[in-house]
């Protein structure tokens, strides 16, 4: 079974701070992907990678970075943490690309004070 | 972009009655639609899809219907028990450009025993 693993389940920052939400995947997936859910908005793409390396933006990328430098693991960054930023976090990832299922982590729920 | 809505944002029927969910896309290149059950406090999870070139997908209780002309795909849950309540997200995707699934904003469903 797929397992999708992120590093916190809560986390709480300061304002300004620097962020890392880290995922790791454990089946060789080439797709990870970051969402954001907020009540009544469902979940909102941030970035997402196909390879390597690569990296898309999704609908809502401003204030966030990604880094892929291994398969197995995306990282979402949040290079100054802003208290809109308050939020669930999912992870997930897909074997072929996004026209396939996705497997979700438990999710990062991170609060900005 | 895509985008999805999703109807009704809350949804209580009785223990024993049906429940529908439904969904339009924008994108009529869109040929990937899988639904989402996300039970309190848990992580989203894979209930059904269905592919473009099909119209009708059954699966036990739940089914998912897709219109191509109207541009939108419904879920059909019949004899509804207390353990199907929970948040469903439709979603949509396609094979070519950005290849990533589009959520709806979710439907509360609550089963009155």
């Amino acid at each position: 079974d797929v397992k999708v693993t992120q590093s916190s389940r809560y986390l709480v920052k300061r304002t300004g701070e620097k962020v890392f939400l880290e995922c790791v995947q454990d089946m060789d997936h080439e797709n990870m992907f970051w969402y954001r859910q907020d009540p009544g908005l469902g979940l909102r793409l941030i970035y997402f990678s196909y390879d390597v390396k690569m990296k898309e933006k999704g609908d809502i990328p401003e204030g966030y970075s990604v880094s892929r430098e291994k398969k197995e693991r995306f990282s979402l960054i949040l290079e100054s943490a802003s208290t809109n930023q308050t939020s669930m976090y999912l992870c997930a990832s897909s074997l072929v690309n996004g026209n396939s299922p996705l497997h979700f982590g438990n999710g990062t729920r991170l609060t900005v004070t | 972009g895509e985008n999805v809505e999703q109807h009704p944002s809350t949804l209580s029927v009785q223990e024993g009655d049906s429940a529908v969910i439904k969904c339009t896309y924008s994108d009529s290149a869109s040929n990937y639609f899988p639904w989402y059950k996300q039970e309190l406090g848990k992580r989203p999870q894979l209930i059904i899809d269905i592919r473009s070139n099909v119209g009708e997908k059954k699966d036990q209780r739940i089914a998912v219907t897709l219109n191509k002309t109207a541009k939108h795909f419904s879920l059909h849950i019949t004899e509804t028990q207390p353990e199907d309540s929970a948040v469903y997200f439709c979603a949509a995707s396609k094979n070519t450009g950005r290849r990533a699934l589009t959520f709806g904003s979710g439907t509360r469903l609550q089963v009155q025993p």
